[in-house]
């Protein structure tokens, strides 16, 4: 079993929609928690990280962390095109940040 | 411009001829890593660094390389690489915040 799971989709939705990604790990030590961008041919982006359980938002953004289920959601209203990418998750158990574990990515597809 | 730099970004080799994978940043981090990334697995950590001449094994490390004689500067080295090496590699440098800066990626494949 992987650490971090991650559906791989894609996920497709028409513009405008809410979507909702997901992340389950299985390491309890794990506190801080990130999500990625990343565009065809690029490397990944920080979009947001949070640290031990609640939301964060930003923008059209919020990331949730529920550490009971050990269970991560990063949601994007009002989608565009522009959010089409893949959606990694990272998380890592020191604030150092040594150790970041990705999830495998959800590649996510908005149409106009 | 903040930036990490790797080269080459494509490279075809054949197994068994040594090769490296450059990686700079100007942004003076003390921690750079090497991902590998490959459909449905993510990315991996191949090494990372913490400081000038301070390295350590990620996840993944069996067949590579890595130096820091200097902060700005992370080589990959695959001395004898294979075909099971072919992947899509991705140099990092962390800034604060978790904010880690990667490079265009380096698609290699090994024939």
């Amino acid at each position: 079993q992987k650490e971090v799971e991650q559906d791989p989709g894609p996920l497709s939705v028409p513009e405008g929609a809410i979507v909702s990604l997901n992340c389950t790990y299985s390491n309890s030590a794990f506190q801080y928690f990130m999500w990625y961008r990343q565009y065809s041919r690029k490397g990944p982006e920080l979009l947001m990280y949070t640290y031990s359980s609640g939301n964060k938002e930003d923008g059209r953004f919020t990331a949730q962390v529920d550490k009971s289920s050990k269970y991560i959601s990063l949601f994007i209203r009002d989608s565009q095109p522009s959010d089409s990418a893949t959606y990694l998750c990272a998380m890592s158990a020191d604030n150092a940040g040594n150790m970041l574990t990705f999830g495998g990515g959800t590649r996510l597809m908005v149409k106009p | 411009e903040a930036q990490v730099t790797q080269n080459p970004r494509y490279l075809i080799t054949v197994t068994g001829k040594k090769l490296t994978v450059t990686c700079s940043q100007n942004m003076n981090h003390e921690y750079m890593s090497w991902y590998r990334q490959d459909p449905g697995l993510g990315l991996r950590q191949i090494y990372y660094s913490m400081n000038v001449e301070v390295t350590d094994k990620g996840d993944v490390p069996e067949g590579y390389k890595v130096s820091r004689k200097e902060k700005r500067n992370f080589p990959l080295i695959l001395e004898s690489p294979s075909p099971n090496q072919t992947s899509l590699y991705f140099c990092a440098s962390l800034g604060t915040g978790f904010k880690a800066f990667f490079g265009q990626g380096t698609r290699l494949t090994v024939v």
